[in-house]
Order: C-alpha cells, then structure tokens, then sequence
C-alpha cells in the first residue's frame, strides 16, 4: 500500500524567511495530494492541494510543488508570520476505493518573531 | 452549518472499559472517517464509510467498531479499552468522489488506564 514520508519534522524559521516542507510517496497511482494544517487542539484544515495532473499551485503565500517522477511533493510557505506556526501534515491519495488518504508523520513549523 | 461535531472532547477510561465516540455533520456527506492520532505518527486511518449501512476497515481497525445507520451520525465503538488505545481520535466528513476536502472535527483525546 501506500507510505508518505514527511521530512523535516520539526523547523523553525525567523519571521519573514520562507519554510519547505518535503514529503515522498511510494503508490505513483496516487492522484491526489493534499497538505494540511492543524492549530494546538484543533482538527487538522486543508490549506492547499494538488492533483496528479498539475505541477504546481499557489494560493497567496503558500505553494505545493509535484514531482510524478521522483514521487515527492512541497509545501512552501513564504514571508512566513507567526500565525502559520502549527503542525502540517501531508498526505496521499491511492487508486483505491473509498476516497481514503495516508498521511504523512507531520512537521512542527515555528515561527520565531 | 456547525460543520463534523465529536463528543465527548476528553475521557479517562479504565482497561477493559467500553464507550462509544460520537461524530455527527450536517453538511450530508456521504463519506465519514475515523482517524487517530499519535505523537510523531501522523493520522492513521481507523475505519471509514461511503454511505449509510456501508462501513469498512482502515489500516488500524483491532480493538475498535463502527456503524452508520443515518448519513450524518458515524459512531466508533471501543470494546475493552486498553492502554495502547490512548491517543486522540478524530473524525472526517467528504462530499465523496475522488480528491474531494476531508473536514475534521475538533477531536476526541481519550487516555486508558
């Protein structure tokens, strides 16, 4: 089945500076690729995604990157603020049935002001 | 729209305890997941359903059960509580279809003793 690797686990940057997050998938049917953030005791909340047929997407100051190749896909956050400091999870979507994703182990961002 | 509701937020069971966690939405989706949540592991996939009466295991599914009578009431069930269920416990709702946005409820944190 499939299996995400999430790297770095924890980061911490300086305000202003950008942060990337790298994730690799080992399924290359997956088709869908979503990154989400989770505040202290809250439920995990989709950011950003990106299908199998698109290199790259951007919404504001957060970007994901796909490589099908290599398998591995980004998270990049610029002018990063403290507000963006939580967990992020990426995840992948196999050709299986019931919509059902693999996350990866997560990364602690902090941002230091 | 109050979105995926989880009750109760904390519960402290003794081993070999039953209860019942409970996860409601009210945006009728069809698909609804149970995910639990451990430190530097990520969200593993519990059980999930894709419609009332249709339920199915996820890749952790020992010890737990689950069912789906209405579209909006996912119940997990955890007969004989052991230490190694303490964890938070999240469910999901989607629309369905493929790559649609999992919307999380607040969580679950459950501690056995």
């Amino acid at each position: 089945g499939e299996n995400v690797e999430q790297h770095p686990s924890t980061l911490s940057v300086q305000e202003g500076d950008s942060a990337v997050i790298k994730c690799t998938y080992s399924d290359s049917a997956s088709n869908y690729f979503p990154w989400y953030k989770q505040e202290l005791g809250k439920g995990p909340q989709l950011i950003i995604d990106i299908r199998s047929n698109v290199g790259e997407k951007k919404d504001q100051r957060i970007a994901v990157t796909l490589n099908k190749t290599a398998k591995h896909f980004s998270l990049h956050i610029t002018e990063t603020q403290p507000e963006d400091s939580a967990v992020y999870f990426c995840a992948a979507k196999p050709m299986e049935y019931g919509n059902k994703l693999v996350f990866g182990a997560g990364t602690i961002l902090r941002v230091k002001s | 729209n109050a979105g995926v509701t989880q009750t109760p937020k904390f519960r402290i069971l003794k081993i070999g305890q039953s209860m019942t966690l409970q996860c409601a939405q009210d945006m009728n989706h069809n698909y609804m997941y149970w995910y639990r949540q451990d430190p530097g592991m990520g969200l593993k996939l519990i059980y999930y359903s894709v419609g009332a009466g249709i339920t199915d295991k996820g890749e952790v599914p020992n010890g737990y059960n689950v069912s789906r009578s209405t579209t909006e009431d996912f119940p997990l069930r955890l007969e004989l509580a052991a230490p190694s269920q303490t964890s938070v416990y999240f469910c999901a709702s989607s629309y369905g279809l493929a790559g649609n946005e999992q919307f999380f409820g607040p969580g679950t944190r459950l501690t056995v003793l």
